[in-house]
């Protein structure tokens, strides 16, 4: 497809599990985000991607995640020992902005469905 | 650093009546504002935004905001609720790194519920 998308669309862990969620951006965009949508609340920042680069990870709650993108496309959001406060929607964008200021700002994010994941 | 605060958790409006949900935010630089849509179990659309220029944006599916800078507002209309609105709304600002290269990270609001009855 043309889109955005990301599996596993839905996650159950138990607390203590290692879990990795993956993102597959619309081919040919550089720019590529990580979100993290508790229930009832609006996506939060949690990493960004020029290409392979990753350039903020200011947004990512501990070190028990880690994101990557090795070859500029695929991205995987890894959450080592979940704990419950994890139970959330991690929500995957791209953009084609190469991430110059100015009329990179304006670049639509296309957002993925999204993963939900629950740690029991 | 940046904020979006949307007035009204849930808003509730009868079929063919005028839509108005709120999002004011804070920036200490003219920002670029968006509203996506969110149905069930689906990712976010973008419905509209602003950059510069013509302060009325007119988006998709009959939707338009007026970024007013003296307000801080950027509210979201629409003259005829449909029941296909029914749906999780939410403003966005871009970020504003005035320390080096801004790449467009997104701030939400914590998203408005739009029930529509027939």
């Amino acid at each position: 497809g043309a889109g955005v998308s990301q599996s596993p669309r839905y996650k159950v862990a138990k607390r203590g599990q290692d879990v990795a969620l993956r993102c597959d951006p619309i081919s040919g965009h550089v720019s590529l985000f990580w979100y993290q949508q508790a229930l009832g609340q609006g996506p939060e920042f949690l990493t960004y991607f020029q290409n392979e680069a990753q350039l903020d990870k200011s947004g990512l709650p501990s070190d028990r995640f880690f994101a990557e993108r090795p070859e500029g496309s695929v991205s995987t959001l890894k959450i080592q020992r979940t704990q419950q406060e994890d139970s959330a929607v991690y929500l995957c964008a791209s953009s084609f902005s190469s991430g110059t200021s100015g009329a990179g700002l304006s670049y639509e994010q296309y957002f993925g469905p999204g993963t939900r994941l629950t740690v029991t | 650093a940046q904020s979006v605060t949307q007035l009204g958790s849930h808003v509730s409006v009868s079929e063919g009546a005028l839509v108005l949900l709120r999002c004011n935010y804070s920036s200490s630089v003219p920002p670029y504002l968006f509203w996506y849509v969110q149905y069930p179990n689906q990712g976010l659309q973008l419905l509209l935004k602003y950059t510069t220029g013509a302060t009325l944006v007119k988006g998709i599916n009959g939707f338009e905001a007026e970024f007013k800078k003296s307000e801080t507002s950027f509210h979201l209309t629409k003259p005829s609720a449909h029941m296909s609105d029914a749906a999780e709304y939410f403003c966005a600002v871009s970020d504003d790194n005035a320390g080096g290269t801004s790449y467009g990270k997104l701030t939400f609001g914590q998203g408005t519920i739009l029930t529509v009855h027939p």
